[in-house]
């Protein structure tokens, strides 16, 4: 069985300071990881994923197989990074079906 | 980018009754859509995964007499619940994947419809 735990609900920084939002995983295949964010009256929409390697919004992502993580992280905070993340898992084989995590609602303040 | 459209956004209907609501793809053709659900301040739940011109394959728990998925087209889903009640208030979301896409990249989700059941 997938499981994607984000342990924290509520994360809230400064604007300017660092922000890292917490995703460990459970899957005894090879997973995709992807994360995922809502902006307010927003839909959810692809942030980044593990496989392209590439910075987001100035957002980063490595996956650990060892620890079996995909923290999310951002050196300097941005208000307009205020929205809603979610860590979602896609077994390869899975064709697109998404397990996601309960979310962490980031709030930048200034 | 891609668009998906979900109609309606928002809908109230008395318990008992049914309700439909729309998934399209508006500039793309999608072979499968997947439906969710989501509660208030909780994870979005994978309800079916719906493939155009099949059965939908639902997930674990989830009624597929309660929630009807229709996929007739390569550009429309539809979810159907039906004799609804108040537990069934809830944010329905859809996403579609890109004919030809490759990967879970290429799912693009609608804006939600929510549900409330008098």
């Amino acid at each position: 069985a997938q499981r994607v735990t984000q342990p924290e609900k509520l994360l809230s920084v400064f604007k300017g300071a660092p922000v890292e939002l917490k995703c460990n995983y459970s899957y005894s295949g090879s997973p995709e990881l992807f994360w995922y964010v809502q902006y307010s009256r927003q839909r959810l929409q692809l942030l980044l994923r593990h496989i392209s390697r590439e910075s987001i919004k100035g957002f980063t992502a490595d996956l650990n197989k060892g620890e079996t993580s995909f923290h999310l992280k951002k050196p300097f905070a941005q208000e307009e990074d205020s929205a809603m993340y979610y860590c979602a898992l896609s077994a390869v084989t899975s064709g697109s079906r998404l397990t996601f995590g309960e979310g962490t609602q980031l709030t930048v303040n200034p | 980018g891609a668009v998906v459209s979900q109609h309606p956004s928002w809908v109230i209907c008395k318990s008992g009754t049914s309700v439909k609501i729309e998934c399209r793809s508006l500039d793309f053709q999608a072979t499968t859509m997947f439906w969710y659900r989501q509660f208030p301040k909780q994870s979005l739940m994978l309800m079916a995964t719906s493939n155009e011109g099949s059965k939908a394959t639902y997930e674990q728990g989830v009624e597929k007499d309660k929630f009807l998925i229709n996929h007739a087209s390569l550009t429309l889903s539809t979810l159907t619940v039906t004799s609804a009640h108040p537990e069934d208030s809830s944010f329905y979301i859809c996403s579609a994947r890109a004919r030809g896409g490759r990967n879970t990249g290429e799912l693009f989700f609608g804006e939600g419809s929510r549900l409330t059941v008098l």
